[in-house]
């Protein structure tokens, strides 16, 4: 059974960082592309980054290039978001996916943001 | 970037009805498109890839079909728990874009 579990999300002031991790089990993580997707309070999904099963190649949206880092650790099955300069419009649940197509998604991690 | 806009926004209906949601991309997409379900509180779910590929363990009253930029999600015999939330999201090129999401909801 694939399972993803996320952490590290937490309440954080605005201009703060934080890293969140995504553990995944259940399936041979090494060959999968793996996404990062959040959802604002009562909002719709939003595509955050992809990053290819080598760690190589990483896609961004647009509007969060730059604060936003996608990585993987292929040996430690795990899969990470370092986010920089957090707004207040960063609050959301945080999921990590697997494919692109979002064939397995964990249960996400809340980040809110506020002073 | 690709738009994908999802008709309607939501919708009521009745246990045992059968429902059609509409998907639409701003351009062509061939068939690299993916419907979800979010239940409250809980995370999404894959239910189809591909347009009108199956996702496994996927019940057979969820299909799918289109290509290009029209693509729709049928749900037949609506069941209690189908009241949910749907997205569809297309993975033809980056950005990966949703659309706004179909919320249906109990008559």
């Amino acid at each position: 059974e694939v399972l993803l579990v996320e952490s590290g999300g937490g309440l954080v002031q605005p201009g703060g960082s934080l890293r969140l991790s995504c553990a995944a089990s259940g399936f041979t993580f090494n060959t999968h592309y793996l996404s990062w997707v959040r959802q604002a309070p009562g909002k719709g999904l939003e595509w955050v980054a992809s990053i290819n099963q080598d760690g190589s190649e990483e896609h961004y949206v647009d509007s969060l290039k730059g604060r936003f880092t996608i990585s993987r650790d292929n040996a430690e099955e795990s899969l990470y978001l370092q986010i920089h300069s957090l707004r207040v419009d960063d609050t959301a649940v945080y999921y990590c996916a697997v494919d692109v197509s979002g064939s397995h998604w964990g249960q996400g991690t809340l980040v809110t943001v506020s002073s | 970037d690709i738009q994908m806009t999802q008709s309607p926004s939501s919708l009521s209906a009745s246990v045992g009805d059968r429902v059609t949601i509409t998907c639409r991309a701003s351009q062509g997409i061939n068939n690299y498109l993916a419907w979800f379900q979010q239940r409250p509180g809980k995370a999404p779910k894959s239910l189809i890839y591909a347009a009108s590929t199956l996702q496994s363990g996927v019940p057979s009253k969820f299909s799918g079909s289109g290509s290009g930029t029209d693509f729709t999600l049928t749900i037949n015999s609506l069941q209690p728990e189908d009241f949910a939330t749907y997205y569809c999201q297309h993975y033809n090129s980056y950005p990966l874009t949703f659309g706004g999401g179909t919320k249906v909801e109990i008559k």
